[in-house]
């Protein structure tokens, strides 16, 4: 058990709607990231938050989004779905010290139909 | 961040040790190696990071050649739970994301 929690596990949703993702990170931790993992492109970064405000953001599509609230926990909210959003999403977090090692949630698997 | 090269699979039997190699020749002289491994389709799993010296925890040893462009992690007794895919990350220390490549399969066998 890593620390990191993720809501819901599962998620079927039809092509158009809007879905939200949770991760409650580990205890102190303050950066949270997410990435996506479908079955073409792998594990890709999406984007980081630290402490509430965005840090960096990777290969994520606008009509994706992600915020932090002040109790640290993250939402990813995927809009506008199509088929190709179906894919793993992971939360991770890490500690506010080098090297910065990061922690996995178990994941949503959203599948869009 | 550097590239790594790691072959795409591999076999060992249970209870051997399991060398698993990485290549990473572009490395910087502040960017660590860190292992993570994925077992089917969990959250990847940290395992364990080097910056120069080997290391060694309750989960495996990592071993980094002295002009650290590549790293061999070591699982010394292999369980059949230890298959996964394997990915060697090589990441600054001020460079928050990770990039994974694709890793290593580890196929455990009785």
């Amino acid at each position: 058990d890593s620390g990191v929690t993720q809501t819901p596990k599962h998620l079927i949703t039809a092509t158009g709607q809007r879905v939200t993702l949770r991760c409650s990170p580990r205890s102190g931790d303050l950066s949270v990231y997410w990435y996506q993992q479908s079955l073409d492109q792998g594990l890709q970064f999406l984007i980081q938050y630290y402490n509430g405000e965005e840090r960096a953001k990777g290969n994520i599509l606008e009509r994706f989004s992600a915020q932090q609230f002040p109790d640290l926990h993250s939402e990813l909210n995927l809009s506008s779905l199509e088929l190709g959003d179906s894919a793993l999403y992971f939360c991770a977090s890490s500690a506010d010290t080098p090297p910065y090692e990061q922690y996995f949630g178990p994941g949503t698997r959203l599948t869009v139909t | 961040d550097a590239k790594t090269t790691q072959p795409t699979s591999m076999d060992c039997a249970e209870g051997r040790a399991a060398n698993l190699p990485c290549n990473h020749s572009t490395i910087s002289g502040n960017e660590y190696v860190y292992w993570y491994r994925q077992i089917h389709s969990q959250g990847p799993q940290y395992i364990i990071h080097g910056l120069k010296n080997n290391e060694t925890n309750e989960m495996a040893s990592l071993i980094i050649t002295e002009d650290r462009k590549s790293s061999t992690l070591i699982l010394p007794h292999a369980t059949l739970r230890d298959t996964a895919v394997y990915y060697c990350i090589v990441r600054g220390r001020n460079t928050d994301k990770l990039i994974f490549g694709t890793g290593t399969r580890l196929q455990v066998f009785p």
